[in-house]
């Protein structure tokens, strides 16, 4: 169980062309999930949070209008890069968190995606 | 605010040998931490988490770690090196209140034959 997808695993576009990511939690509910970036070589930055029905919560310095979120079920979050430019280029992976937690638990664990590379040429 | 402080960006060990990863951790509440490691393009695994209950914490593949509040650490080990443990390992701290996990900057783990 606790099954988290992203699609897609690879994508290459253009200079200021859009890219949507999906993140989808396979055998949970998830009301909350998080999208991490993470370059080479370095640990994973929290970008934002996303809330189901509701705007998303993002963290200093990540721009809201490049990095649109939108989580409109409670199994699926998406992330759009709009206008890519190469900088933007990066490891994106998203995480859920079991809404009822194991065995009525909420450990705090979150569960992982298999992350999306992307590279903007 | 919570923290995770990993030090050593890289290890190198010999296969057999034993794994130390060191981690310190920095909370204003009781903290709930976790291991994980990343192979290369990869998401993450969870190797282990401590959430208040024992000290000691045993993972997947032979990995442990212990809870040291009063050190403030929650360093990971393995007795016995694999060549299959080569891979970037990241410490994380998050609070029961439900807010992600903040990532400590990684080590590096390689193992030599």
């Amino acid at each position: 169980g606790a099954v988290v997808s992203q699609h897609p695993s690879r994508v290459i576009c253009k200079s200021g062309t859009s890219v949507k990511i999906e993140c989808r939690s396979l055998d949970f509910q998830a009301t909350t999930m998080f999208w991490y970036r993470q370059f080479p070589k370095q640990s994973l930055m929290l970008m934002a949070t996303s809330n189901e029905g509701s705007k998303a919560t993002y963290e200093q310095g990540v721009e809201k209008d490049k990095f649109l979120i939108n989580h409109a079920s409670l199994t699926l979050s998406t992330l759009t890069v709009t206008s890519a430019h190469p900088e933007d280029s990066s490891f994106y992976i998203c995480s859920a968190r079991d809404r009822l937690g194991s065995g009525g638990i909420n450990t705090g664990e979150l569960f992982f995606g298999e992350g999306s590379r992307l590279t903007v040429l | 605010a919570q923290s995770v402080t990993q030090l050593g960006s890289h290890v190198s060990v010999s296969e057999g040998a034993l794994v130390l990863l060191r981690c310190n951790y920095s909370s204003s509440v009781p903290p709930y931490l976790f291991w994980y490691v990343q192979y290369p393009n990869q998401g993450l695994q969870l190797l282990l988490k401590y959430t208040s209950a024992a000290t000691l914490v045993k993972g997947i593949n032979g990995f442990e770690a212990e809870f040291k509040k009063s050190e403030t650490s929650f360093h990971l080990t393995k007795p016995s090196a694999h060549m299959s443990d080569a891979a970037e390992y990241f410490c994380a701290v998050s609070d029961q209140a439900g807010t992600a996990l903040i990532f400590g900057k990684g080590t590096t783990l390689s193992v030599s034959s």
